[in-house]
């Protein structure tokens, strides 16, 4: 079965100091990924994704990821962030299961906190 | 506005007692899904539905039912048998069905949430 790890459960920054936040995922076929994010008190929404192509994707806000397959990676990276990105980050994965269907499966989760 | 409505936002359940989570969406999607999510454990999925009239088991499904009788409704109900039923709850949908090859049909659209707790 797949799954996600995200390495850092609670990152705390200063504003303008740059973030990464790890995802590593165990599926050794073709995969989409995705990262979402969760303002308090909001939805989450889609943050950026990586289907296929160029495996530096760049999303709203900022962001961006790197897809590195030989590492099973899809880090998030932002060069400065602000105190608005304080949220929780979700790596996820989505890839064939055993039924023929595609399933997305969810990282525990990163809360960022920013200090302005 | 296109988009999922999750009601009610806070919901208190009685001991023994069966509670309702409405997942409304008007996106003309066909897929619908709901995820639980509690800290420190992501979200993990409790059933999905690929069309009206279908729904399987995620990976938590014990404790929990759902219907899906028309294709922009999809309700969970959290039954007796749910014995740690206090998380949030979220429901999701996608335009595709999920099936075949991936494309940008699989991203997945969020409603706002129910936070489910016990009396």
């Amino acid at each position: 079965a797949q799954s996600v790890s995200q390495h850092n459960h609670h990152v705390i920054l200063s504003e303008a100091a740059s973030l990464e936040l790890g995802c590593n995922y165990s599926y050794g076929g073709t995969v989409n990924l995705f990262w979402y994010v969760q303002y308090p008190g909001q939805h989450l929404q889609l943050l950026l994704k990586y289907f296929s192509g160029d495996p530096l994707v760049k999303g709203i806000k900022g962001f961006e990821a790197e897809f590195i397959k030989s590492k099973f990676s899809f880090n998030l990276r932002k060069p400065s962030v602000q105190w608005s990105d304080t949220a929780e980050y979700f790596c996820a994965v989505n890839a064939p299961n055993s039924g023929g269907y595609q399933k997305v499966t969810f990282g525990i989760g990163t809360k960022l906190q920013v200090i302005p | 506005d296109g988009g999922i409505t999750q009601s009610p936002k806070y919901l208190f359940r009685k001991e023994g007692q069966n509670v309702t989570l409405s997942c409304e969406q008007n996106l003309n999607h066909d897929a619908m899904y709901w995820y639980r999510q509690d800290p420190g454990q992501g979200l993990r999925l409790i059933y999905y539905s690929q069309i009206v009239n279908d729904f399987q088991k995620g990976d938590i499904a014990e404790g929990y039912s759902v219907s899906r009788e028309k294709k922009e409704s999809f309700p969970l109900t959290v039954t007796s048998a749910q014995k740690n039923p206090t998380a949030f709850y979220l429901c999701a949908s996608t335009s595709g069905r999920m099936a075949g090859e991936v494309t940008a049909k699989n991203i997945q659209y969020f409603g706002a949430g129910t936070r489910l707790s016990v009396l």
